[in-house]
């Protein structure tokens, strides 16, 4: 069945560690993909999003995103966390032939250790 | 510039009654969504529409209904409420599918 995985419901991390959030899909051609966050209390904030080329995206807020084909994968990234970065984070597919469909993963919750 | 319309803001509904989320949009975007969104969920895709007169269902559709009539409104339907469908209800449009999602504030729905 066609889905989108985020494996990790919550995640910790020391403020200054990096960070890897996992996302996986299992859709046929390569998807449109996306990286959003919700902070507590507020609405979702695009993060950066992939369709072709580079399979390294940049992202705001010092974020990256690295795609793999091989994997069915779209990992995000950040080198040194900030406290700030506590929020939820959503992957987000666009199946290729699917017309304007968006399906989001089930989110991972990241804490910030002091 | 309103951007995402949704109302209401809260609403509670008895089990069985009905009743329409009203979405309205002023970015002239053929693309739009309805979400719901339960805690440790995610979101997940009710229904969408690519422009006026075209909708699909999203991965949970039972128990709702929508209709696009025109480019800017997309309201939702539920039809007999259960208490399964107490959720937070976002509306959200995009000008295309590698455009990202500009969201409504959102309904907050209780069926009891």
């Amino acid at each position: 069945a066609q889905s989108v995985t985020q494996p990790d419901i919550h995640i910790t991390v020391s403020e200054g560690a990096s960070l890897e959030l996992r996302c996986n899909y299992s859709y046929g051609a390569t998807p449109y993909l996306f990286w959003y966050v919700q902070s507590p209390g507020q609405g979702l904030q695009l993060l950066l999003k992939y369709f072709s080329g580079d399979t390294l995206v940049q992202g705001i807020k010092g974020f990256e995103a690295e795609f793999k084909r091989s994997q069915s994968s779209f990992n995000l990234r950040k080198p040194s966390v900030h406290w700030s970065d506590a929020a939820e984070y959503f992957c987000a597919v666009a199946p290729y032939n699917q017309g304007g469909k968006l399906i989001f993963g089930q989110g991972t919750e990241l804490s910030v250790k002091p | 510039n309103a951007g995402v319309t949704q109302t209401p803001k809260f609403r509670i509904l008895k089990i069985g009654q009905s009743m329409t989320l009203q979405c309205t949009q002023d970015m002239n975007h053929n693309y739009m969504y309805w979400y719901r969104q339960d805690p440790g969920m995610g979101l997940k895709l009710i229904y969408y529409s690519v422009g006026a007169g075209i909708t699909d269902k999203g991965e949970v559709p039972n128990g709702y209904n929508v209709s696009r009539s025109t480019t800017e409104d997309f309201p939702l339907r539920l039809e007999l409420a259960a208490p399964s469908q107490t959720s937070v209800y976002f509306c959200a449009t995009r000008e295309g599918p590698r455009e990202k999602l500009f969201f409504g504030s959102g309904t907050q729905l209780s069926v009891l």
